[in-house]
């Protein structure tokens, strides 16, 4: 069955610095990634994807994602973190070599960016 | 092009009652996923369907929920005799086949 992990629940970074935000997964077949971001009492939003290609995607607000496969890995990257990136960050995967290709998504990280 | 429409955004049901959530894609799609967050947890699948199919209901719970998505109209994610602890963020997305999904802003159930 198809699996997210994001193991940390919580990254704390200062303003300017570098963001990381983790995720794995494990899947039966070709993975379709995914970011999204929830700011409090709100939707989620889309933020970048990976289906095929260069393994770094490029995304909205400035974030960037790394695909690789053989960590089975899809990290969230950010040169220089914004107090406003304080957010809950999520990743999720389609699994097309499932049964259904839903899209499952992992527990969450968020992300405190402080001044 | 307006994106996800969910309501109501807030609904407080007693226990016993029926909650009915409601749920328009974007325009184009025909694939809806339902999706409930509870306080300090994640995003826990509930349902795939698309348009008059269930794709995958593996997240539903098998007593009291329910889920469509009519040929015509919105999708409605049904809660039958709502318990407290139904209490929970409750939200849908739509995309087209495998793409990326857009979420609505959820509907927030309280149930009393």
């Amino acid at each position: 069955a198809q699996s997210v992990a994001q193991p940390e629940d919580q990254v704390n970074v200062a303003e300017g610095n570098p963001l990381t935000v983790k995720c794995t997964y494990s899947v039966s077949g070709n993975p379709y990634l995914f970011w999204y971001v929830q700011y409090p009492n709100r939707g989620l939003q889309f933020l970048l994807k990976y289906i095929t290609g260069d393994n770094l995607v490029k995304g909205s607000y400035g974030f960037e994602a790394e695909f690789n496969k053989s960590q089975t890995s899809f990290h969230l990257k950010k040169p220089s973190a914004l107090v406003s990136d304080s957010a809950l960050y999520f990743c999720a995967v389609r699994d097309m070599g499932g049964a259904t290709n839903k899209l499952i998504f992992g527990t969450g990280t968020l992300l405190a960016v402080q001044p | 092009n307006a994106g996800v429409m969910q309501n109501p955004r807030h609904l407080v049901r007693r226990r016993g009652q029926e909650a009915r959530l409601r749920c328009s894609p974007m325009k184009g799609h025909s694939h809806v996923y339902w999706y409930r967050q509870l306080p300090e947890e994640g995003l826990k699948f509930m349902v795939y369907l698309q348009k008059e199919n269930i794709i995958d209901e593996s997240g539903m719970p098998k007593e009291r929920f329910s889920a469509e998505f009519p040929k015509e109209g919105p999708s409605i994610l049904r809660i039958q005799q709502v318990v407290r602890g139904d209490s929970a963020a409750y939200f849908c997305a739509s995309s087209l086949l495998n793409t990326e999904a857009f979420f609505g802003q959820g509907t927030r159930l309280t149930v009393v």
